[in-house]
C-alpha cells in the first residue's frame, strides 16, 4: 500500500533549527512536496523535489532520497510564525498526492 | 485577489440532507481536487478533475459527487448526509495535471475550506 510517515508534534526554540523527516511509500514516484498549514487555515506550498539533494529555498531546505524513500524538511532560524502543522505529501505514478498527517511544530520563546 | 473560493465558510447540517460545497478558481487551472481532512488523519482525496468535462474518484469518494462543467467551477455534493462526513473540505487546483500535458505538477492552491458538521 502507499504510506506517509511523519512525526506528530515537535517542539524548537526560536532562533534554533529544526528537522522534520518524511518516509514515504508510494506505487511510483513523481516527486515530494511539503507544505505549511496554519491552524484552521488552508495548507501553502513550500517546496518541491523530484531530484535526489537538498533544494534551498531562503529559511528553509528540503532534501530528498529517492534510494530510500526519504525526505526532511529543514527550517533555520526559527520564527514564531513558524508555529503550523507541516504536511509531506509524495506524488505517486497516476501523479495522485499522497498525503503524511502532518507534524505540528511547537516554537517556544 | 486571484485564487480559490470555497462557500460556505462553514455549515452545520441535519443529516439526511444535502448540501452542496462550492468552490471556484479564476487561475484557469486546469486539474482541481476536493479533499476532507480530519484530525489525525491526512488530507484524503474524495473526487478529483484533470480537466472540465472529466472526473475522477479518489481515496474516499462514497456518499460524494463532483462535476466540471467548466474549468472554473469544481462543486461537491453530499446526496444524503451522515455525521461521519463531518469534516473540514479543502477544494484544491493546480497550473497542469501530468495526465493530461505530461508537465510536472508544481504545488496546489487551494481554498480557505468549508468546515461541515452533521448532527
Amino acid at each position: 500500500g502507499q504510506n506517509i510517515d511523519q512525526p506528530t508534534e515537535m517542539t524548537a526554540t526560536e532562533g534554533a533549527i529544526v528537522q522534520i523527516n518524511c518516509t514515504y511509500q508510494t506505487s511510483g514516484f513523481n516527486g515530494l512536496f511539503w507544505y505549511q498549514q496554519h491552524a484552521g487555515e488552508a495548507p501553502t506550498f513550500l517546496s518541491y523535489n523530484v531530484l535526489d539533494g537538498l533544494e534551498e529555498k531562503g529559511r528553509f531546505s528540503s532534501f530528498l532520497s529517492r534510494s530510500k524513500g526519504y525526505s526532511y524538511l529543514l527550517l533555520k532560524e526559527l520564527q514564531m510564525k513558524d508555529s503550523a502543522s507541516y504536511l509531506c505529501a509524495a506524488s505517486d505514478s497516476n501523479y495522485q498526492l499522497i498525503w503524511g498527517a502532518g507534524t505540528k511544530l511547537i516554537i517556544k520563546p | 485577489t486571484a485564487g480559490i473560493t470555497q462557500a460556505p465558510t462553514s455549515q452545520i447540517l441535519a443529516a439526511g440532507r444535502s448540501m452542496t460545497l462550492r468552490c471556484t478558481q479564476d487561475m484557469r487551472h486546469n486539474a482541481m481536487y476536493w479533499y476532507r481532512q480530519d484530525l489525525g488523519l491526512g488530507l484524503r482525496l474524495i473526487h478529483y478533475s484533470n480537466t472540465a468535462g472529466t472526473t475522477g474518484k479518489g481515496e474516499v469518494p462514497d456518499g460524494y459527487s463532483v462535476s466540471r462543467a467548466n474549468t472554473d467551477d469544481f462543486p461537491l455534493t453530499l446526496a444524503s448526509a451522515v455525521p461521519s462526513q463531518t469534516s473540514v473540505y479543502f477544494c484544491a487546483s493546480s497550473d497542469s495535471s501530468e495526465a493530461v500535458t505530461g508537465l510536472p505538477n508544481y504545488g496546489y492552491t487551494f481554498g480557505s475550506g468549508t468546515r461541515l458538521t452533521v448532527v
